[in-house]
């Protein structure tokens, strides 16, 4: 248990389907990250809200949407994805100090989607 | 070429063996980590380090500034050590300062 968790665990949809994967993590930290797991493929940052402030990585396509309510909560919303988006999502959690990581991550179990 | 290089891709040894797992990086980090991630997707972090040496347990990792390259060692290995163990090195910029290695596909046999 590392204070980050994940749901669903493991998700199927079709392209034309809209879901969203859920992150909470119980921490207290102040920065949360979406980051994408491709196979043969190193970590890849999609998303981080860090001091309440969004940071994108514009290589992101727009199917994919953050959401982050409040310090404690990360969604990313999905709608009309493609078969090679199908990877493992995984969300982290850090204590950020002036708006840099320097901190130890922690990561919830993941997100295992499979787009259809 | 990727900025975080880890060797080798895969190993597989025996129970009992010492492992050594290496990281070279080419840019400029304040701190460098290790994680292990187990089958079932979840990723640990193990180790932070910015100089010298750290241990824990049968865990120990090394880093060396100068030479740009850090490396993971696992004592008396055992079958619930197989993982895949992520080197991971802080940047001065990028949106979270981390750039990952692909990752080095540990497996333990009995």
């Amino acid at each position: 248990e590392t204070g980050v968790t994940q749901t669903p665990r493991h998700l199927v949809m079709g392209m034309t389907n809209k879901k969203s994967l859920k992150c909470e993590q119980h921490l207290g930290h102040n920065a949360m990250y979406w980051y994408k797991q491709s196979a043969k493929k190193p970590l890849e940052l999609m998303f981080v809200y860090s001091l309440e402030e969004r940071v994108e990585n514009n290589s992101v396509p727009s199917r994919f949407s953050p959401e982050c309510p409040n310090s404690s909560h990360l969604f990313l919303h999905l709608h009309t994805l493609q078969p090679e988006d199908s990877a493992l999502y995984l969300c982290a959690s850090s204590q950020v100090g002036r708006g840099r990581n320097t901190g130890e991550l922690f990561f919830g179990e993941g997100s295992r989607l499979t787009v259809l | 070429k990727n900025e975080v290089e880890q060797s080798p891709q895969n190993l597989t040894a025996q129970e009992g063996e010492f492992i050594t797992i290496n990281c070279s990086y080419s840019v400029g980090i304040s701190a460098l980590h290790w994680l292990q991630q187990h089958p079932g997707g979840g990723i640990v972090s193990l180790f932070m380090l910015s100089s010298g040496k750290k241990k824990h347990g049968r865990l120990i990792a090394t880093i060396n500034i100068q030479e740009k390259h850090s490396s993971l060692h696992i004592t008396a290995s055992h079958p619930r050590d197989s993982a895949v163990y992520i080197c991971a090195v802080h940047r001065p910029g990028g949106a979270d300062g981390l750039t990952f290695g692909k990752g080095t596909h540990l497996i333990i046999q009995p």
